[in-house]
């Protein structure tokens, strides 16, 4: 596809359940980012990939939150027991990576809003 | 720790005319990125404009602008000849230069609204 793609685009889960949310990054982007987007921390980086190795998992809020990517293409971020606080528009990102000025630019996906009841 | 303030919760601005929006950083380091984001309601991030720190030049996208000071550590857009479609929440953001990624800090946002 021409763009990054996520699913699903809405989650509504109840507390306690475990949920996957997919990135579909851009077809060459070596770099894949996530990112939680919530009204009361505002937009926050999550985890980074490299090809399908996490260098940075810096961002992730708890042990609840895992993430891998296959194949250095599709990624999946999994959130177990889900709490209220969890709520909130997971974005996920991709780029080039590389070293010149343009690899840094990140293009996001659409977000998956996920709502735990 | 980078920190990026973004200090106008909202703004509003009449078609064809033109809008500043502010955004602040700070930061220890010398080579690094910045970026101004924007995000319509249907939720979908869109890279505006990209400045690296090293360039003096400010970056210029069609009817957007950049005004970067280096040293006062400011990162202004100018939205020129303002569009219904500029309504957006703008996003201003922070990328150390870090080998061949780099992880993005944002500002709080601006809520940009475009009037006719």
């Amino acid at each position: 596809g021409a763009g990054v793609s996520q699913s699903p685009s809405n989650k509504v889960t109840e507390k306690g359940k475990d949920v996957e949310l997919r990135c579909d990054p851009i077809s060459g982007h070596t770099a894949l980012y996530w990112y939680r987007q919530s009204l009361g921390q505002g937009l926050e980086f999550l985890i980074y990939f490299q090809g399908n190795s996490a260098p940075d998992k810096s961002g992730l809020p708890s042990d609840r939150f895992s993430a891998e990517r296959t194949g250095g293409s599709v990624s999946t971020l999994t959130i177990q027991r889900t709490q209220q606080e969890d709520s909130a528009v997971y974005l996920c990102a991709s780029s080039l990576g590389g070293t010149s000025g343009g690899a840094y630019e990140q293009y996001f996906g659409p977000g998956t809003r996920l709502t735990v009841t | 720790a980078q920190t990026v303030t973004q200090s106008q919760p909202e703004m509003s601005v009449q078609e064809a005319e033109t809008v500043t929006l502010s955004c602040t950083y700070d930061t220890s380091e010398s080579n690094y990125y910045l970026f101004w984001y924007k995000q319509p309601p249907s939720r979908q991030m869109i890279l505006v404009i990209r400045q690296e720190a090293y360039k003096q030049q400010n970056a210029t996208e069609n009817r957007f602008s950049v005004n970067f000071q280096k040293a006062a550590k400011s990162f202004s857009l100018k939205i020129s000849d303002s569009q219904l479609g500029d309504t957006a929440m703008y996003f201003c953001a922070f990328m150390k230069h870090v080998l061949s990624w780099g992880k993005l800090q944002f500002g709080a946002g601006t809520q940009v609204v475009v009037t006719p």
